[in-house]
C-alpha cells in the first residue's frame, strides 16, 4: 500500500465549477501538508501549505487537513482554465528523513 | 531570477551509458534533492542533501550517484544506464529542508534508455 494515495483523474470540470481534489495517507507520524501544483512539462511549485488539522484558506483555494481519518483536501471555487494541471498532495514530517512523500497527483482539466 | 536550472531538458542514451544530470541553484539554499517522476508513481526521492559535503540516500538509490562540493551544484550521475531508469528527474532546493519550507523544483530533464 502507498503512504500516499491520489486519484490520477483526469477530472474534467466546466468553467466556474467547484473543485474538489482529495488524498487519503497511511502515516501517522505525517504533521505538514503540501499541495504542489504542477503544469505540463514544469516543475511542481508549492500552491498551499497546512500545519495539523484544520483549513486554510487563500483567495480561490481552500486545503483541509482531517488528521482522524488521514485525508487532505483541496476545493478550488470558480475555477479557471488557468487552473488546469496536475495537483500533487505531499505530506511530510518533522522526525527521521525530512522530505515529503508526493502521492501521484490528480490531473485536473478546466473547460472554458 | 533564474531559481533551480536542470540541464540538460531532454536525452535518450542506450543502455550501459553513463551520464550526468546537472542541477544549479542561485537562492543559497542548503537542502538540494533529487526526484525522479513515473506514471502512477509521483514523485519518488532518489538522493538528497542537507549542504556541501553531506549527501543522503533517498526512496530509491540503487544506480545513481551524487556529490555536493559546493553550495550551488548537485549533480547526479547515472553509472550504467538502464531502460527502468526512462523517468523524468527533477531538481528541488529549500532553504534548509524543514517540510514546512517551499521546494523550489527545476523544469525538468526528461530521459528515456534504450
Amino acid at each position: 500500500q502507498k503512504e500516499v494515495e491520489q486519484d490520477p483523474g483526469p477530472l474534467s470540470v466546466p468553467e466556474g465549477a467547484i473543485v474538489s481534489l482529495n488524498c487519503t495517507y497511511s502515516n501517522s507520524a505525517f504533521q505538514y501538508f503540501m499541495w504542489y501544483r504542477q503544469y505540463s512539462r514544469k516543475g511542481p511549485e508549492l500552491l498551499m501549505y497546512t500545519y495539523s488539522s484544520g483549513n486554510k484558506e487563500d483567495g480561490r483555494f481552500t486545503a483541509q487537513v482531517d488528521k482522524s481519518s488521514k485525508y487532505i483536501s483541496l476545493f478550488i471555487r470558480d475555477s479557471q482554465p488557468s487552473d488546469s494541471a496536475t495537483y500533487l498532495c505531499a505530506p511530510g514530517r518533522d522526525t527521521g528523513r525530512r522530505a515529503l512523500t508526493f502521492g501521484s497527483g490528480t490531473r485536473l482539466q478546466v473547460q472554458p | 531570477n533564474a531559481g533551480v536550472t536542470q540541464t540538460p531538458k531532454f536525452q535518450v542514451l542506450k543502455t550501459g551509458q553513463s551520464m550526468t544530470l546537472q542541477c544549479a541553484q542561485d537562492m543559497n539554499h542548503e537542502y538540494m534533492s533529487w526526484y525522479r517522476q513515473d506514471p502512477g508513481m509521483g514523485l519518488r526521492l532518489i538522493h538528497y542533501s542537507v549542504g556541501a559535503g553531506i549527501t543522503d540516500q533517498g526512496e530509491v538509490p540503487n544506480g545513481y550517484n551524487v556529490s555536493r562540493s559546493t553550495t550551488e551544484d548537485f549533480p547526479l550521475r547515472l553509472l550504467s544506464a538502464a531502460p527502468s531508469q526512462t523517468s523524468v528527474y527533477f531538481c528541488a532546493s529549500s532553504l534548509t529542508g524543514a517540510p514546512n519550507q517551499p521546494q523550489h523544483f527545476g523544469d525538468g530533464t526528461r530521459l528515456s534508455i534504450l
